[in-house]
């Protein structure tokens, strides 16, 4: 079966890093891709990995290692707005998006 | 205004009752799709649609069934509702094959079957 996994909840402090991983098993693979949700909001897409290595974007990124079916969003200088969940997704082999249960992501003072 | 519009936002009905939920974009896309969202759960895709003459399954199509009106216009219906449909339902856009990941979220609804 297909399975993507991520820790349920981190803890992080405000004006840190903190790394979510994601590992995956599919059925083929044409991108990842990193969503947050706000609590009571919808998911908003923040990145896009298709090929291995780092993807930046402003105090984001994400990693990809598709020989070791894992990925990772990183996050710097953390703000109190940046509390939400993170969705990791893979698109299968059919162009069906697979999607983890999502991290939680507590920030504290 | 949302680009992505559900109506309704919340809505509380009772074991056996028809429940339509309705989706209207303005994005100007082809792809949509209704999901659902439950507590440590990854979002699952319950029907999707590449244009108003399609229509396809996803993964938990059973006792739901959609209606593409337009392109525009997506709906969600659950024609006897069931206590373990309650969940939180997302419709979504995306733009072609190749953008098919980015998905473009309404705001939600949320459904409670008593």
């Amino acid at each position: 079966g297909q399975n993507i996994d991520q820790p349920t909840e981190m803890t992080a402090t405000e004006g840190a890093i903190v790394q979510i991983n994601c590992t995956y098993q599919t059925s083929g693979f044409n991108g990842l891709f990193w969503y947050q949700q706000h609590a009571g909001e919808a998911p908003t897409f923040l990145s896009y990995n298709v090929l291995d290595g780092l993807e930046e974007k402003g105090r984001f990124s994400s990693f990809l290692s598709r020989s070791k079916g894992y990925s990772y969003l990183l996050l710097k200088e953390l703000q109190m707005k940046d509390s939400a969940s993170y969705l990791c997704s893979v698109m299968d082999s059919n162009y069906q998006l697979i999607w983890g249960a999502g991290t939680k992501l507590i920030i504290k003072p | 205004d949302a680009d992505v519009t559900q109506t309704p936002r919340n809505r509380i009905t009772k074991t056996g009752k028809r429940i339509m939920l309705e989706c209207s974009q303005t994005k100007g896309h082809d792809r949509m799709y209704w999901y659902r969202q439950d507590p440590g759960l990854g979002l699952q895709l319950i029907y999707y649609s590449f244009d108003v003459k399609d229509i396809n399954k996803g993964e938990i199509s059973d006792g739901y069934s959609v209606s593409r009106q337009a392109q525009a216009k997506f709906s969600l219906s659950l024609e006897s509702a069931i206590p373990n449909q309650t969940a939180l339902y997302f419709c979504a856009t995306s733009a072609g094959a190749l953008d098919a990941g980015e998905l473009f979220f309404g705001e939600g609804s949320r459904l409670t079957v008593l």
